[in-house]
């Protein structure tokens, strides 16, 4: 069983539209994690939830929006999609905020 | 703040000889270290982890990594590179104590390994 999984694996789609990635661990993991690796592999935590919490919310535009249903899951969600926006979105858990953390296989999403 | 720099973004090594990729970091406080290796079109997997125990940390397929403070250094090694190893090479560093998981990585180190 795969430990985070992420949907879907690849997403393209239009300037301007609005997309969900959704993301899934079956680790009992209270902390939950989204990352952003640009073109040039450069990873960059984007949000952070604790038991359903927002703990770190980095210089990320409001058009990005994670949400947490329960503890298995926190999804993200963007407006109005731009070019930038173009990168491999990973999804990441760790038991709590002070463990390691365990990633997901990543959502690449092309915004043409 | 914290940061990492890994020195060289491409290591290229034969198969069967040492493998050393330099990770170097900068934290106000004692940190936690990690190293994550990342194969094509694949998360990130955990390598290694220090997390002020012992100073010589052992991880998986035969990588190891040793923190010394004095260099603020966290360089991963290993004694005989296979072409399995071949992937590219995150180091991570967290604040230790109370910190909220936040890692910083370094730029990455893409390892070839040739026959």
């Amino acid at each position: 069983d795969t430990a985070v999984s992420q949907t879907p694996k690849y997403l393209v789609t239009q300037m301007g539209n609005d997309k969900s990635i959704k993301c899934e661990q079956n680790l009992g993991h209270d902390t939950m994690y989204w990352y952003k690796q640009d073109s040039k592999k450069f990873l960059k935590i984007m949000f952070s939830y604790n038991n359903k919490e927002l703990i770190i919310n980095e210089t990320v535009p409001n058009r990005f929006s994670p949400k947490s249903p329960d503890k298995a899951h926190l999804n993200l969600h963007i407006n109005s999609l731009e070019l930038g926006d173009s990168a491999v979105y990973f999804c990441a858990s760790s038991q709590d905020p002070r463990n390691e953390q365990f990633f997901g296989p990543g959502t690449r999403l092309t915004v043409l | 703040a914290q940061s990492v720099t890994q020195l060289g973004s491409h290591v290229s090594v034969s198969e069967g000889a040492l493998v050393l990729l330099r990770c170097n970091y900068s934290s106000s406080v004692p940190p936690y270290l990690f190293w994550y290796v990342q194969y094509p079109n694949q998360g990130l997997q955990l390598l290694l982890k220090y997390t002020s125990a012992a100073t010589l940390v052992k991880g998986i397929n035969g990588f190891e990594a040793e923190f010394k403070k004095s260099e603020t250094s966290f360089h991963l090694t290993k004694p005989s590179a296979h072409m399995s190893d071949a992937a590219e090479y995150f180091c991570a560093v967290r604040r230790g104590g109370t910190s909220y998981g936040k890692l910083t990585f370094g730029q990455g180190t893409i390892l070839t390994v040739h026959p």
